[in-house]
């Protein structure tokens, strides 16, 4: 089974400019996570989504950051205007959802973006 | 969601058997434990998650005394290759919606 796949890998931006980030879950997965993690820091939730709706977007900061997932299986995360503490590695995870044996996340490797 | 407190490193060497301690004393009745496990430049990677008492898998076991108010993740025999950040997770796990929150982890190194 193919993991959760995230593009790209790296991007240097500089501040005030924008950025997209790709993600594309496990096949079948219904539920999607954005998570950023600053360097030396655990993973912080960004947004969730049950297919292409709105879960938990609490801590996404919404004046700068957008997410969507039209379709229910693809998602972008959009940055616009990029700040220098925006600098972090932005991880995409899924879940099946009514997996019961155990509720794991699968995570992608992460986008790693630096604002200059 | 439960707080949790755990040691921000750890060494170790190789062969050796490593107990990670995480605290969570505000759990709630139904809330799971949860570990995970994450490599440099890689997203992290779930280990094992419990409920109560002892879990055990081919990686890891985990050990939840009766007032679950806290838990040990048991790596057996580590090698280089356990050298990783690992998070201990405490959340409510209701149908579809599962929500972590991590904290800043602990570091193991494990030494030749």
């Amino acid at each position: 089974e193919a993991g959760v796949a995230q593009s790209p890998r790296y991007k240097i931006i500089e501040k005030r400019q924008s950025v997209a980030f790709w993600c594309n879950p496990i096949s079948g997965h219904a539920t999607l996570y954005w998570y950023q993690q600053i360097l030396g820091q655990g993973p912080k939730l960004l947004i969730q989504f049950q297919n292409n709706g709105v879960v938990d977007d609490s801590q996404l900061p919404k004046d700068r950051f957008s997410a969507e997932r039209l379709k229910g299986v693809d998602s972008t995360l959009k940055i616009q205007p990029a700040k220098l503490e925006d600098s972090a590695v932005y991880l995409c995870a899924s879940r099946s959802k009514g997996q019961r044996d155990h509720y794991e996340q699968y995570f992608g490797p992460g986008t790693r973006l630096t604002v200059t | 969601l439960a707080k949790t407190t755990q040691p921000i490193s750890m060494d170790s060497y190789e062969g050796q058997e490593v107990n990670i301690t995480c605290s969570h004393n505000n759990i709630a009745t139904n809330d799971y434990i949860t570990w995970y496990q994450q490599f440099p430049s890689q997203g992290p990677r779930f280990i094992i998650q419990g409920y109560k008492t002892k879990v055990t898998n081919e990686v890891a076991s985990l050990f939840i005394p009766a007032d679950r108010k806290s838990s040990t993740l048991s790596l057996p025999r580590v090698s280089l290759s356990d050298t990783a950040v690992y998070y201990c997770l405490v959340g409510l796990i209701s149908g579809g919606y599962n929500k972590l929150i991590f904290g800043a982890g602990t570091r193991l190194a494990v030494h030749p």
